[in-house]
């Protein structure tokens, strides 16, 4: 299967803090990716679709501005998450379409303290 | 809200024995659908996809999709302790690419 990279895998950090991750298609490009967040226990929901070359189409509830996208190329896609606070701490996963299917990168722990 | 219904388990099964996950869907124009697997702390692992009504095997698994009905299952045969991990079902909405996901089943093999 394709392969989507993440980095970093894990951060922890102190409230206040603004948090990047990067997602990557290693071996294909691709003009959307998407952003999830998987709280303990519970299943991925997806916060925004990243495209490549224009705005992020923000998912209902998710802040746009705490949570900022930019895909500035067709490998890469970055969330930052600015002013972290506890209640961020999640694991954040992103995904991208190689053919017909979704592949998952390994997802990123993020922790506020 | 399209939505995406799984129970929650968990689901045990002796070793050897066929596990059976099911998932229903709401979005009626839905024509991709997906399962995947999660280890706990991993990120989800796609173990088979399916866009056409009935059966669709690949090893151990069988994919079932019923369009009519709004429903796809996961069939593992041979079920082994590896198998124990969270199934998610996911369904893209119609007319994109956006995946909607359901919360999981989780499966005990036990040995």
């Amino acid at each position: 299967g394709a392969v989507v990279s993440q980095h970093p895998s894990r951060v922890i950090c102190k409230s206040g803090t603004s948090v990047k991750i990067e997602c990557r298609s290693l071996d294909f490009q691709a003009t959307t990716m998407f952003w999830y967040r998987q709280f303990p226990k519970q299943s991925l929901m997806l916060m925004a679709t990243s495209n490549e070359g224009s705005k992020a189409t923000y998912e209902q509830g998710v802040e746009k501005d705490k949570f900022l996208i930019n895909h500035a190329s067709l490998t890469l896609s970055t969330l930052t998450v600015a002013s972290a606070h506890p209640e961020d701490s999640s694991f954040y996963i992103c995904s991208a379409y190689s053919g017909a299917s979704p592949f998952f990168g390994p997802g990123t722990r993020l922790t506020v303290l | 809200q399209k939505e995406v219904e799984q129970n929650s388990g968990p689901l045990s099964v002796p070793e050897g024995a066929i596990a059976s996950l099911n998932c229903t869907y709401s979005d009626r124009g839905s024509q991709s659908f997906f399962w995947y697997r999660q280890y706990s702390g991993k990120s989800p692992e796609l173990i088979m996809f399916i866009y056409s009504n009935g059966d669709k095997e690949d090893g151990r698994f069988t994919a079932q999709l019923n369009k009519a009905s709004q429903y796809v299952s996961l069939l593992i045969r041979d079920s082994q302790p590896s198998d124990s991990a969270t199934y998610l079902c996911a369904v893209n909405e119609s007319g994109g690419f956006k995946t909607i996901f359901g919360a999981g089943t989780r499966l005990f093999v036990k040995a």
